[in-house]
């Protein structure tokens, strides 16, 4: 199974602030990556897939980039919306495999 | 509106199996892929496997060989998870969801349900 490690497991931020998460898969997944964002209590919602392309109407200061095992996700001017939690998802192969996620809270 | 309604919470025994009900509403269910991920309290989202029904074809995570069964009913209009020989380790959110693009390059769900709760205790 590809591993996905995802990084850092919690952070701390304000409104304003651009954060980075990482996710590192075991193997090359070329740009098969997926974004999820989840609120307690909700179902995960979909931000970012092929890496790099936002989804619908997402907000473009999320911003997905990576290929092969090193992905980021970024979010630029932090929203009070935004506090939630981020995982990371390859397509690449089965079984189709989740990151640990991230929750950022607010600082 | 487009959403997924999901069958409401199970608690089993030990050994028993529990299926849960996803019915689409604002579309077909033979027109996309269905899948279902499950998250046990405190771990990460795990994927179980998938179906398409328009296309004939389904993909199970080989953990669940033989013991996951997705299926779907036209006339129902919806789909089913069914999980057996269930122990404590199965406990968790049960989600279904939607990928446009039937599990070719570049899926990626993005329509799920709000969450099936099972549990499994003795």
């Amino acid at each position: 199974d590809i591993e996905m490690t995802q990084s850092p497991s919690s952070l701390s931020a304000s409104v304003g602030d651009t954060v980075t998460v990482t996710c590192r898969a075991s193997q090359s997944i070329e740009y098969y990556v997926n974004w999820y964002q989840q609120k307690p209590g909700q179902a995960p919602k979909v931000l970012i897939y092929s890496s790099g392309s936002l989804y619908g109407e997402v907000p473009s200061r999320f911003d997905g980039d990576g290929s092969g095992t090193d992905f980021t996700l970024t979010i630029r001017g932090l929203q009070p919306d935004d506090f939630a939690s981020y995982f990371c998802q390859q397509t690449y192969s089965s079984p189709y495999t989740f990151g640990q996620g991230t929750t950022v809270e607010i600082k | 509106q487009v959403q997924l309604e999901q069958s409401g919470a199970e608690v089993k025994k030990p050994g028993a199996s529990v299926r849960v009900s996803c019915k689409p509403s604002g579309y077909s269910i033979t027109n996309y892929a269905m899948h279902w991920v499950r998250q046990a309290p405190g771990q990460r989202l795990e994927w179980l496997g998938w179906i398409h029904i328009g296309e004939y074809r389904t993909k199970y995570s080989e953990k669940f060989e033989g013991r996951l069964t997705i299926t779907g009913d036209t006339s129902a209009s919806s789909i089913y998870m069914e999980l057996s020989s269930l122990t404590s380790e199965d406990t968790a959110i049960y989600y279904c969801a939607r990928d446009l693009r039937g599990g070719y390059v570049y899926w990626f769900l993005d329509l799920w349900g709000r969450g099936t709760q099972v549990t499994v205790s003795s």
